[in-house]
């Protein structure tokens, strides 16, 4: 496996379910992000680590539950979401923060019914 | 509000002939900027970025346009080909130490055989 893989690429779950988005980069990067980008909207960041301590948390309902056991794996845990929380949910990575351009997962698609 | 604004959602050019993407942002701390590439069902691709110290910067046929006192940036593709239909993602991102990239909502481009 080369670059960012994520899985599943597609989920569909109920309101009560709960369930759990798996990243894993493969390019020996210290950040990994998670983003959310609803349908004409732009990526919005949702969580950095670094390292595997996270560093950023913009705002994110406490229903998304992110998970970093170390800097090649990165999970979001999903519980009790909203139909609002259907998107699509992209893992990236970088060498580091900054200025390094960040390495996009191909995503998954999320509904939430 | 948003502080990276690309105010087109869709663009159609002929094959061989000059792709303009355009691009304006808000925040004055941005000082790196950059380009992404998304075909459906993948994740975002980084394309090429440009230093805020710069005004230009060539890879192959893209090259990116930087005018720090219009706060605006360009993407040119020449000759554009019919693999460079895409979405086109303008970010920026505000210095060391933070994480963050801020996204615009996307270019779609068709190139037109």
């Amino acid at each position: 496996e080369t670059g960012v893989t994520q899985t599943p690429r597609h989920l569909v779950m109920g309101m009560t379910n709960k369930k759990s988005l798996k990243c894993e980069q493969h390019l020996g990067h210290n950040a990994m992000y998670w983003y959310k980008q609803s349908a004409k909207k732009p990526l919005e960041l949702m969580f950095v680590y670094n390292f595997k301590e996270q560093t950023e948390n913009n705002s994110v309902p406490s229903r998304f539950s992110p998970e970093c056991p170390n800097s090649s794996h990165l999970f979001l845990h999903l519980h009790t979401l909203q139909p609002e929380d259907s998107a699509l949910y992209l893992c990236a990575s970088s060498q580091d923060g900054g200025r390094y351009e960040q390495y996009f997962g191909p995503g998954t698609r999320l509904t939430v019914t | 509000d948003q502080q990276v604004k690309q105010n087109s959602p869709s663009l159609s050019v002929q094959e061989g002939r000059i792709s303009i993407l355009n691009c304006d942002y808000t925040n004055s701390m941005f000082d790196y900027f950059l380009w992404y590439k998304k075909y459906p069902a993948e994740g975002p691709t980084f394309l090429i970025s440009i230093s805020s110290i710069k005004d230009k910067n060539e890879d192959g046929r893209f090259t990116v346009f930087l005018n720090k006192s219009a706060k605006h940036l360009s993407l040119h593709i020449v000759p554009s080909q019919p693999g460079d239909s895409a979405v086109y993602f303008c970010a920026a991102h505000s210095g060391a130490g933070s994480y963050q990239l801020t996204f615009g909502k996307g270019t779609k481009l068709s190139v037109i055989p």
